[in-house]
């Protein structure tokens, strides 16, 4: 199975603050990688696919970037409606299709 | 558009056999490439897939999970059944059905439903 390894955890930033967020698969994906957004009670929402594609009505502010086993989430100017966890999923080598841990992005 | 929803009890006690139903709109299962999964998240832990139902019925399962879980399918009533035996406290988690694209990531989620596992 490949493992999905988030950093940081958490953080802490600012309305407006530029946040990037890494994800480093325990093997190479091929760009087969999502992001989600999740805030409290609420399911995830899909927000980029094959790494750096943008799902339809997603705010340009959202980008991702990487290739091989590391990839990353970038927030341009954080908004308050972007404080949330985060989640990275691979999909290239499946079963299983795997998730990161999760990153919170709090405020500071 | 395209809508999920999740059914089934909100508690189940330890050894019982756990039925989830999803619910949707928006597509069809028996559409080509059409595919539907279930994931779960434990309180305040990470999204953990579980299986996977194709428009052909193939089906596949979380390797750790395999032997209790059964997912099905009724096109008729376009809806995705899982079933998960021997239901322990550590199964307490938020459990998602969501829509599975081609390609392999969660296009449209159902808003989840809680399930505590307590005697």
């Amino acid at each position: 199975d490949i493992q999905m390894t988030q950093s940081p955890s958490s953080l802490s930033a600012s309305v407006g603050d530029r946040v990037t967020i890494t994800c480093r698969a325990s093997q190479g994906i091929s760009n087969s990688l999502a992001w989600y957004q999740q805030k409290p009670g609420k399911a995830p929402k899909l927000l980029l696919y094959a790494a750096s594609r943008l799902e339809s009505g997603v705010p340009s502010r959202f980008s991702g970037s990487g290739s091989g086993t590391d990839y990353t989430l970038t927030i341009s100017s954080l908004q308050p409606e972007d404080f949330a966890t985060y989640y990275c999923q691979q999909y290239y080598s499946t079963p299983p299709w795997t998730f990161g841990q999760g990153t919170k992005v709090e405020i500071k | 558009q395209v809508t999920l929803k999740e059914s089934g009890p909100a508690l189940v006690k330890p050894t019982q056999t756990l039925t989830l139903t999803c619910t949707f709109s928006g597509f069809s299962l028996s559409t080509s490439g059409m595919r539907a999964s279930w994931i779960r998240q434990p309180p305040g832990k990470a999204l953990e897939w579980l299986a996977r139902i194709d428009w052909d019925d193939d089906k596949f399962y979380s390797t750790s999970l395999k032997t209790r879980l059964t997912i099905s399918k009724d096109t008729s009533k376009n809806q995705v059944v899982l079933t998960m035996t021997n239901m322990d406290p550590v199964d307490t988690a938020t459990y998602y059905c969501a829509r599975m694209t081609i390609s392999g990531y969660f296009d449209y989620w159902g808003q989840g439903t809680l399930v505590t596992v307590s005697s």
